[in-house]
């Protein structure tokens, strides 16, 4: 069974802070996605990453295969960073995401 | 607006009745997918389309649940007899094969059962 977790479950920030979401998942996932979840349900990918490093503004999304481990960085948070940051894998030969719990981030100003 | 829409955004029924929630996805896309996510927990995956043939059905969804894509453009998403655990929102997301795995998730269906 393809597992998620993440960590922290809650974080709050000031603004500008390096915020740092870390996300471990299990053997049988070869994709890993951030999403980032706004209050009232919508939902945007941000990332999918098999390997590497991805880069996409201020956010960084990094994984390491060997530890079956991701993590999700922001630089020079700001309060509309404020939101549910989800990781999500997906097995080979599967297009079904398997979802962490979220981490729900505050950036206070 | 990832251009995948639902409908209704928020539905109140009372226990025992039922339900239907529609997605459109974004036009082009041919996999639909429907998750669904209770309060403080992460979306948890329900069904899955390929065109109209549903490829992939998680063993969360009852048999009072039944998801259709008949043309493969839209789908519906049934819910009988409704029960308070059902009350959850609904996502449905999609996405275009050959495009890699990512996916646009709509802005969800709110259902509350009293």
């Amino acid at each position: 069974k393809n597992e998620v977790e993440q960590s922290p479950q809650n974080l709050t920030a000031q603004e500008g802070e390096f915020i740092t979401i870390n996300c471990s998942y299990s053997v049988g996932i070869s994709a890993l996605h951030w999403l980032q979840q706004h209050p009232g349900g919508g939902i945007v990918s941000l990332f999918m990453l098999s390997s590497g490093k991805k880069k996409h503004g201020r956010l960084i999304a990094t994984i390491n295969i060997q530890e079956k481990h991701s993590s999700l960085h922001i630089t020079a948070s700001h309060p509309r960073d404020s939101a549910v940051y989800i990781c999500a894998g997906s097995g080979a030969g599967s297009y079904q995401l398997t979802f962490g719990k979220g981490t729900k981030l505050s950036v206070i100003p | 607006d990832t251009g995948v829409s639902q409908d209704p955004r928020h539905k109140i029924t009372k226990r025992g009745q039922n339900v239907t929630f529609r997605c459109d996805p974004i036009s082009e896309h041919n996999r639909l997918y429907w998750y669904r996510q209770t309060l403080g927990q992460g979306p948890e995956f329900l069904t899955y389309f390929q065109n109209e043939a549903q490829l992939e059905k998680s063993r969360l969804l009852s048999d009072r649940f039944s998801a259709e894509r008949p043309k493969g453009s839209f789908s519906t998403l049934e819910i009988q007899r409704t029960e308070q655990g059902d009350s959850a929102m609904y996502l449905c997301a999609s996405s275009l094969e050959g495009q890699g795995v990512t996916q646009y998730f709509g802005p969800g269906t709110r259902l509350l059962v009293l």
